[in-house]
């Protein structure tokens, strides 16, 4: 694929259900990130990948998210027991490398997850 | 107080108009993004610096390390450039480089 992709691109669920959000970065990045972003926000940090490590999880706002890339590159975010407060758009975004000076990032459309 | 501010916080402009929207940092930063968001689209990158000045186009951004502040600014606007523009910066010292976001600056351009 040309791009990162994310899926789905729409999800509602209940109050106390399980989600899971995909992320599929650009072929042979290396760096993953995922941000969540609210309704009239700028995105937040939530847990970076480099390879299949998650190298900095300082964003994960309580143990009920968790995700993982166990192959090096696509990535699962998961939410238990999600709760209204975890609805948001959740960005993913690929970079080749995670340093030097033009690590641009390279963002997938967005998950909106919507917990009624 | 948020480590990124943006101003203003939405603005509309007549086409043809030059636009400055700004950002001001607290941290320390290795690099300094500015994006452009679409209603239900995804963010494209459009500038990343770390000194002086960039231009593409019709875009402009510079940037001012000692005092801690950018500027995005759009000569000759149109309507297709009405959309989110977010200011985010990479942290220094750390290896994440994971972005620090401000909240962002609702543009209007009207014909």
């Amino acid at each position: 694929g040309a791009g990162v992709s994310q899926t789905p691109s729409n999800k509602v669920t209940e109050k106390g259900k399980y989600v899971e959000l995909r992320c599929d970065p650009i072929s042979g990045h290396t760096a993953l990130y995922w941000y969540r972003q609210s309704l009239g926000q700028g995105p937040e940090f939530l847990i970076y990948f480099q390879g299949t490590g998650a190298a900095d999880d300082s964003g994960l706002p309580n143990d009920r998210f968790f995700a993982v890339r166990p192959e090096g590159s696509v990535s699962t975010l998961k939410i238990q027991r999600t709760e209204r407060g975890d609805s948001a758009v959740y960005l993913c975004a690929s970079s080749l490398t995670p340093g030097g000076t033009y690590n641009e990032q390279f963002f997938g459309p967005g998950t909106r997850l919507t917990v009624l | 107080k948020n480590e990124v501010e943006q101003s203003p916080q939405n603005l509309t402009a007549q086409e043809g108009e030059f636009i400055t929207i700004n950002c001001s940092y607290s941290v320390g930063i290795s690099a300094l993004h500015w994006l452009q968001q679409h209603p239900g689209g995804g963010i494209v990158s459009l500038f990343m610096l770390s000194s002086g000045k960039k231009k593409h186009g019709r875009l402009i951004a510079t940037i001012n390390i000692q005092e801690k502040h950018s500027s995005l600014h759009i000569t000759a606007s149109h309507p297709r450039d009405s959309a989110v523009y977010i200011c985010a910066v990479e942290g220094y010292g750390g290896a994440t480089n994971k972005l620090i976001f401000g909240t962002g600056t609702l543009l209007a351009v009207q014909p």
